[in-house]
């Protein structure tokens, strides 16, 4: 059972335009989601974060759309740069019951961002 | 700081035969997680650890697979008898009340 879903493996993007990442979660006690980046060979580094509390978190060129009505959650890049090519992947727990930090994670979405 | 340290990068082995998976978390940090990489399903929590005790061992997959934390700097994943379809790549992550930390991982062959 996939409870956080990356339904789109891979994403190609021209430099400079928007990049956007998105995510399926199904379980309703999800209450923090984070976005990791990895890079081949490499492990996931956290890249950004929300809370359910809100619906919008900004980091310079990385935004974080959360719509917990729909269980959706979107990581938008702008704007892209070739650096920017890895694999992204989602991930989401319940802080209250899970203060150890265990985390699940979606399938994970390769970006490739074209100069 | 080292960050998440994890022995080896790769291993080949062949089917049947005994393989441990070694992790050196950040220091300081008190909770461990072991983690694999596949095509189909992205990263799967297989076990975590709290303060070296195992809390969730849910995720792993058969009696074959198996994980220790006999102290706060090290924690081994061994797999026994391997199959091919172990063939993945296993992280270990660290945390303190942070976001995970990973290692770089383990590229385990299985042939």
């Amino acid at each position: 059972d996939q409870q956080v879903k990356q339904n789109s493996p891979s994403l190609s993007v021209q430099e400079g335009r928007i990049s956007i990442l998105n995510c399926d979660y199904t379980n309703s006690m999800f209450d923090y989601f984070l976005w990791y980046k990895k890079y081949p060979a490499e492990g996931p580094t956290f890249l950004i974060s929300i809370s359910s509390i809100k619906d919008k978190n900004e980091d310079g060129r990385f935004t974080v759309f959360l719509n917990k009505s729909a269980k959706h959650l979107s990581l938008h890049i702008v704007p892209s740069q070739p650096g920017d090519s890895a694999v992204y992947f989602c991930a989401a727990n319940n802080q209250y019951y899970n203060q150890g930090g265990k985390l699940i994670f979606g399938q994970g979405t390769e970006l490739s961002v074209k100069p | 700081d080292a960050g998440v340290i994890q022995s080896p990068r790769h291993e080949v082995t062949e089917m049947g035969q005994e393989v441990t998976l070694r992790c050196k978390p950040i220091s300081g940090h008190n909770s461990l997680f072991w983690y694999r990489q596949t095509m189909m399903r992205g990263l799967e929590l297989l076990i975590y650890f709290n303060n070296n005790v195992p809390i969730d061992d849910s995720g792993m997959p058969e009696d074959r697979f198996s994980a220790k934390m006999p102290n706060a700097s090290f924690s081994t994943l061994k797999i026994q008898p391997s199959e091919p379809r172990d063939s993945a790549v296993y992280f270990c992550a660290s945390s303190l009340a942070s976001p995970l930390h990973f290692g770089n991982g383990t590229r385990l062959t299985v042939t």
